[in-house]
């Protein structure tokens, strides 16, 4: 079953203006979460966490915040930029449970200059 | 500083045939993981080892998929009998130590196509 899901397949922004991806879970013993950034050909890249401690953690234009009664959490990216064109996967890992990482589908994101 | 790298790049094979890929973690890291990319979906864990012992294999889907690593560097990730269903980008990642607040870095990963 999906544990991690990204309904969005695909969004698309005009640059300068704010992306916002979506992620959802069903497992309410995950409690650490990140994004990945991934270009083509080239394995993701770690963009920011936030723990489930939080409900927010800010790094420069990206913005993670979690609602876990909702079991959801989202990724903010203000303002967008068109190198930030890219597939993001959200991630989520139980500490009690070891380091796998379970991922969403990903959601591609256009940035439009 | 090197990244975590991952040979070959891309591998061709026929069904039944046997392969093995190649990670190389950053120099340090004592946590290596693999996982397994199909079209459209996000990278599905495989296995994880610290050190040289394998810490969780769980994801392996069945008995075809075997993983070293044997002195907690290289690891190897061996597919017997390959099946048109393994076909999938394999990605390798390392961490500095398990601990949840460790990024995960991942390389390029190698896209196995079984014909």
């Amino acid at each position: 079953d999906q544990q991690v899901k990204q309904n969005s397949p695909s969004l698309s922004v005009q640059e300068g203006r704010i992306s916002i991806l979506n992620c959802d879970y069903t497992n309410s013993m995950f409690d650490y979460f990140l994004w990945y950034k991934k270009y083509p050909a080239e394995g993701p890249t770690f963009l920011i966490s936030i723990s489930s401690i939080k409900d927010k953690n800010e790094d420069g234009r990206f913005t993670v915040f979690l609602n876990k009664s909702a079991k959801h959490l989202s990724l903010h990216i203000v303002p967008s930029q068109p190198g930030d064109s890219a597939v993001y996967f959200c991630a989520a890992r139980r500490e009690t449970s070891g380091s796998r990482l379970t991922f969403g589908e990903g959601t591609q994101l256009t940035v439009n200059p | 500083g090197a990244g975590v790298s991952q040979t070959p790049s891309n591998k061709v094979t026929e069904k039944g045939k046997y392969v093995e890929l190649r990670c190389d973690p950053i120099s340090g890291h004592t946590a290596l993981y693999w996982y397994r990319q199909s079209l459209g979906q996000g990278p599905e864990f495989l296995i994880y080892f610290q050190g040289t012992g394998a810490a969780d294999d769980s994801g392996l889907p069945n008995d075809r998929f075997f993983a070293v690593r044997p002195e907690g560097s290289v690891s190897t990730l061996k597919i017997q009998r390959t099946e048109r269903g393994d076909s999938a980008v394999y990605l390798c990642a390392s961490s500095p130590s398990p601990q949840a607040y460790n990024e995960q870095f991942f390389g390029p990963g190698t896209r196995l196509t079984v014909l």
